[in-house]
């Protein structure tokens, strides 16, 4: 069955430090495609990165990097120097076919 | 660039009333999706759509039913509303075919629904 695992509930950061949001999943598909979007407290949900099954390389964008890890079926999302707009929920989320699957989200929030 | 668009974006109903949800998705998407997210939930697949067709069907309850149309709008149609439908209520598209396998799903900013 394809699931994804977010273990992290709640995290609190001061800004300027780096956090690390964790993911691991579950698939018997060997291409698939992972995802990680923002949920702000205004609610809306918003596609922040991508990655293939078949790319394994990691890559930083601005704030935003990540890990990700076939070995270990693992998707991190790092954001470095956080801001207090970086508090929202965050979900990592996984794609086989047309079908996605929600991790049950990480709460981040940000203390100035 | 053009973006799902939903309405209502918040909706007040009595238990037992009916609602409708509409979607508009983003221009040239192939697939529609409903999800459903409770208070500290994850979003929960409702039911999807390629092509006009029903593709797939999640935790829907029988109550619910949804269908797009000829113009690729999408309503949701809920019946017999309860209290424990209360939830926020997604609507995304995504292109799914060609150089578009590794798209993700573009969501619209949700209609809140409330049953009281």
């Amino acid at each position: 069955a394809q699931k994804v695992t977010q273990a992290q509930t709640e995290i609190s950061v001061v800004e300027k430090e780096d956090v690390t949001l964790d993911c691991v999943y579950e698939t018997r598909d060997t291409t698939y495609y992972l995802f990680w979007y923002k949920q702000p407290p205004s609610g809306e949900l918003v596609f922040l990165i991508r990655r293939n099954s078949f790319d394994e390389q990691n890559e930083i964008s601005g704030r935003y990097s990540w890990n990700f890890q076939k070995s270990t079926s693992s998707f991190n999302f790092t954001i470095t120097a956080s801001q207090v707009v970086d508090s929202a929920v965050y979900f990592c989320a996984l794609r086989y076919g047309q079908n996605f699957v929600f991790g049950p989200g990480t709460r981040l929030s940000v203390l100035p | 660039a053009a973006g799902v668009i939903q309405s209502p974006r918040h909706l007040i109903k009595e238990k037992r009333e009916t609602a409708t949800l509409k979607c508009y998705p983003i221009p040239r998407h192939d697939t529609v999706y409903w999800y459903q997210q409770g208070p500290g939930q994850d979003p929960q697949f409702l039911i999807s759509f390629y092509e006009k067709m029903q593709s797939d069907k999640g935790s829907i309850p029988d109550r619910f039913s949804a269908q797009q149309f000829s113009d690729y709008h999408s309503e949701l149609n809920m019946s017999s509303l309860e209290l424990g439908d209360s939830a926020l209520y997604f609507c995304a598209s995504s292109p799914l075919r060609g150089e578009h396998y590794n798209s993700p799903l573009h969501f619209g900013n949700g209609t809140r629904l409330t049953v009281t």
